[in-house]
């Protein structure tokens, strides 16, 4: 059983520019989550994918972006980028077996995005 | 809405002493709650959860919190540090039926030798 990957690791990218930051659910989960972490800060809540639809959102403005794949794999799109878009971007699947239950989310390593 | 609040952004503890991280959260339904553990330029590791049942939570690396509703409180503890216990710790709460978990701004943990 492999846990969440995410890609890349790192990234630099240039004020402006728009980002693809992927991720692999852990097998047998439907339900992932993106969480944006700035440095020295927790994890904020961008918004969750399940069964390949939006879940639910967080205080992000529309340029955050995702999508969802039949395998349950996730893309997060960032438009227009942002030196405070600087951060680590976090990934997260739950084994949820409803819309709406709750469980543990297992996190991936992270991609660390950095906007000059 | 619920929120979390961890009491502390750095605690400095000497190896085999006592660790004290401290958490309050607030929830107007009955919550989930979870600490969770990152190492540097690492995701985060579940640690422990409490959802309903026992209050005493036992988690991993001898870690263990007590849920206290009356005190809106989960603190996490472990009898005797060690080295590897160094990093950031998070205090996180959820609810039945949300689809986000909140988290706290985080606690590092410092052990001396």
């Amino acid at each position: 059983e492999t846990g969440v990957t995410q890609s890349p690791t790192h990234l630099i990218k240039t004020r402006g520019q728009q980002v693809t930051l992927r991720c692999s659910s852990q097998s047998g989960h439907n339900t992932v989550s993106w969480y944006q972490q700035a440095l020295g800060q927790g994890p904020q809540f961008i918004f969750q994918y399940y069964r390949e639809e939006e879940n639910g959102r967080g205080n992000f403005p529309p340029r955050f972006s995702g999508l969802q794949f039949p395998n349950y794999s996730s893309e997060l799109n960032v438009n227009a980028l942002e030196l405070d878009d600087s951060a680590l971007y976090l990934c997260a699947s739950s084994p949820t077996a409803g819309q709406r239950v709750n469980t543990e989310a297992f996190f991936g390593q992270g991609t660390r995005l950095t906007v000059v | 809405a619920q929120s979390v609040t961890q009491l502390g952004s750095h605690v400095s503890v000497s190896e085999g002493a006592l660790v004290l991280l401290r958490c309050n959260y607030s929830s107007s339904v009955p919550p989930y709650l979870f600490w969770y553990v990152q190492y540097p330029n690492q995701g985060l590791q579940l640690l422990l959860k409490y959802t309903t049942g026992a209050t005493l939570v036992k988690g991993i690396n001898g870690f263990e919190a007590e849920f206290k509703k009356s005190e809106t409180s989960f603190h996490l503890t472990k009898p005797s540090a060690h080295m590897s216990d160094a990093a950031e710790y998070f205090c996180a709460v959820s609810v039945t039926g949300g689809f986000k978990t909140i988290f706290g701004a985080g606690t590092r943990l410092f052990v001396k030798a």
